[in-house]
Parts: structure tokens; C-alpha cells; sequence
């Protein structure tokens, strides 16, 4: 079956400091990748999407580029902000199954001023 | 605001007591899933339907549970003899296509049995 698998958080980070998160999946079929953003006591909101290899997501300065070869998407930003401590979930959905997506089990980011 | 509207935002039950919870999708979506998330844990998928028809149910959802969609419109998730396992945020999504394309979720309705 479908499996995503995140890196381990809490992650802290000072303002203006890089982030990576580690995001590796297992599919059976072509899945669409995403991530998503949860900020306390809300619901998820999309933050970037990928549809196939090679495809590069990106809003609000993060990115994530769709690697089929080794079976990632990892979630990147050059500088992050205050406002950015959240928790964040990858994804996939594969429409081989039914469309029903996926998760990891998140990461909280903690941005320290 | 993704669209997606979940009502009630909260609520509290005493074990043993039934719980409706409801959810409007984005009106021209056809497909709407549930979902549920734990505490620490990311959303697991429970049931989804396209237009009025439930297309597939996950094991995580017991005989206690169903869920309907008259219509292809709104839809409801009804517990029914609640356990303290039960608790939990339940998450209503909702897309336009055949999968794979992007899931709108609602903000989640917070489920706590006592």
C-alpha cells in the first residue's frame, strides 16, 4: 500500500535560518505529492503540490521538487519567518486509489525571533 | 478559508451517546472524503463518496460508524454508541475529478467523549 514518511520533528529554528523537511513515499500507482500547513486549532491548508516527476511546487517561499528516482519531496525555504511555525504534513494521492490521499505524520517547525 | 465548511467546530459527549457531525464541500466538487486525525498523528482516511455514492470505507471504520450524502451535496458522519477512542478531529475534504487532484479541507470538527 501508499506510505509517506517524514522526518522526525520538533524542529526549531532561529528567523532567517534554512529549513528542510524530509519527505520519502512509497506508491503503488503515479500519485500527485503535496504539503500542507496546519496552524493551531485550524484545518489543513495546501501549500505547494507536485503532479508528476521532476515537477517543482512552490508558493509563499517554500519549494519542493517531485524526485521519482529516489522517491522524495522534501520541503525547503531559504529564510523563515516567525509566522511560519506550524505544523507540516506531506502527502500523496494516486488515482489508482481512488484519489484518497495519503499522509506523514507531520513536523512541527518552531521559528524562534 | 478553504471553502469547505465543518459543523460543529467542537464537541463533547459522554460515552455511549450518539454524535451527527456534517459537512459542506465546495459546491461543485464531486468527490468529498473523510478523514480522521489523532493527536500527534497525521489524517487517516475513513470513507469517500462521489456525487451520492460512498465508494469505499476504510477498517478504521467500525459498524458504529456511517456516513451519508443525500443528494451529492452535503454530507454526515454519525457515530453511534461512543467510545473514548473515538475521540478525535474529524476532517472533511472535498475535490473536482477522478483523484489525484488537489483536496480542499474544512477546518475539522473536534470530538471529545468523556
Amino acid at each position: 500500500g501508499n506510505s509517506v514518511t517524514q522526518m522526525e520533528g520538533p524542529v526549531t529554528l532561529s528567523e532567517e535560518a534554512f529549513l528542510t523537511i524530509n519527505c520519502t513515499y512509497t506508491a503503488t500507482g503515479y500519485p500527485s505529492l503535496f504539503w500542507y500547513v496546519q496552524y493551531p486549532g485550524e484545518g489543513l491548508q495546501l501549500l505547494l503540490k507536485a503532479t508528476k516527476a521532476d515537477d517543482k511546487g512552490s508558493n509563499k517561499g517554500f519549494e519542493a521538487t517531485y524526485r521519482k528516482e529516489t522517491t522524495s519531496f522534501h520541503l525547503e525555504k531559504g529564510s523563515v519567518q516567525v509566522s511560519d511555525s506550524a505544523v507540516y504534513f506531506c502527502a500523496l494521492s494516486d488515482r489508482s486509489n481512488a484519489g484518497k490521499s495519503t499522509f506523514g505524520d507531520g513536523t512541527t517547525l518552531t521559528v524562534k525571533p | 478559508d478553504t471553502g469547505v465548511s465543518q459543523d460543529p467546530r467542537h464537541k463533547i459527549t459522554k460515552r455511549g451517546q450518539n454524535v451527527t457531525f456534517r459537512c459542506d464541500p465546495i459546491s461543485e466538487h464531486n468527490r468529498l472524503y473523510w478523514y480522521r486525525q489523532t493527536l500527534g498523528q497525521g489524517p487517516e482516511f475513513l470513507t469517500y463518496f462521489q456525487n451520492e455514492a460512498q465508494l469505499e470505507k476504510s477498517r478504521l471504520l467500525s459498524d458504529r460508524f456511517s456516513a451519508e450524502r443525500p443528494k451529492g451535496s452535503f454530507s454526515t458522519l454519525e457515530i453511534q454508541r461512543t467510545e473514548q477512542g473515538d475521540s478525535a478531529m474529524y476532517l472533511c475534504a472535498s475535490s473536482l475529478g477522478q483523484g489525484g487532484e488537489t483536496q480542499y479541507f474544512g477546518p475539522g470538527t473536534r470530538l471529545l467523549v468523556l
